[in-house]
């Protein structure tokens, strides 16, 4: 089955630098990585994700990026606020495979903005 | 829309009791999943199902049941509770077929076995 490893696993940051996670993936085969934040005590919640047909896509202050030959793919958050201090999960699924489109979750990465 | 709901929030239970989490969604989604999450830790899947009538073994599917006799609800049987399944559950959806295929997660139970 799919492993999706996530790096790193804390991250702290100056507020208005920028916070980088990354992903990797094994299965050749998965074609839709979505990202979801997570804040203390609440339910993940998606933030972006990005097909496999597809290199880059922004959104405001937020970015990811894809390597499908290199199966990785990361998060970028520019401009952080303390707002951003969350868990951040990277997941991979097979959106054609018959197999539900479960996805497989990295284990997050704890990003905290120092104000 | 309510989106997904869970009832209950947070529950106590004795080692070897049993319980059902139960997880509703209103937005017609085909797909239903439930995930654990240990403290500190990503999100492992117990159960999932494409559609009433259907389910099939996720990560950690030890411990656990599920059914899926309606397109809404979709609830988690957890039959001898042990300690080791103290954790956060959370259900989620999903359309198949949508140009976003997101989950759409639940609230979560907060679960404590003694």
């Amino acid at each position: 089955g799919e492993n999706v490893e996530q790096h790193p696993s804390t991250l702290s940051v100056q507020e208005g630098d920028s916070a980088v996670i990354k992903c990797t993936y094994s299965d050749s085969a998965s074609n839709y990585f979505p990202w979801y934040k997570q804040e203390l005590g609440k339910r993940p919640q998606l933030i972006i994700d990005i097909r496999s047909n597809v290199g880059e896509k922004k959104d405001q202050r937020i970015a990811v990026t894809l390597n499908k030959t290199a199966k990785h793919f990361s998060l970028h958050i520019t401009e952080t606020q303390p707002e951003d201090s969350a868990v951040y999960f990277c997941a991979a699924s097979n959106r054609g495979n018959t197999n539900a489109g479960k996805s497989t979750f990295g284990d997050g990465t704890t990003l905290t903005v120092k104000p | 829309n309510a989106g997904v709901t869970q009832t209950p929030k947070f529950r106590i239970l004795k080692i070897g009791q049993s319980m059902t989490l139960q997880c509703t969604q209103d937005m017609n989604h085909n797909y239903m999943y439930w995930y654990r999450q240990d403290p500190g830790m990503g999100l492992k899947l117990i159960y999932y199902s494409v559609g009433a009538g259907i389910t099939d073994k996720g990560e950690v599917p030890n411990g656990y049941n599920v059914s899926r006799s309606t397109t809404e609800d979709f609830p988690l049987r957890l039959e001898l509770a042990a300690p080791s399944q103290t954790s956060v559950y959370f259900c989620a959806s999903s359309k198949r077929g949508a140009i976003q295929e997101t989950q759409y997660f639940g609230p979560g139970t907060r679960l404590l076995v003694l």
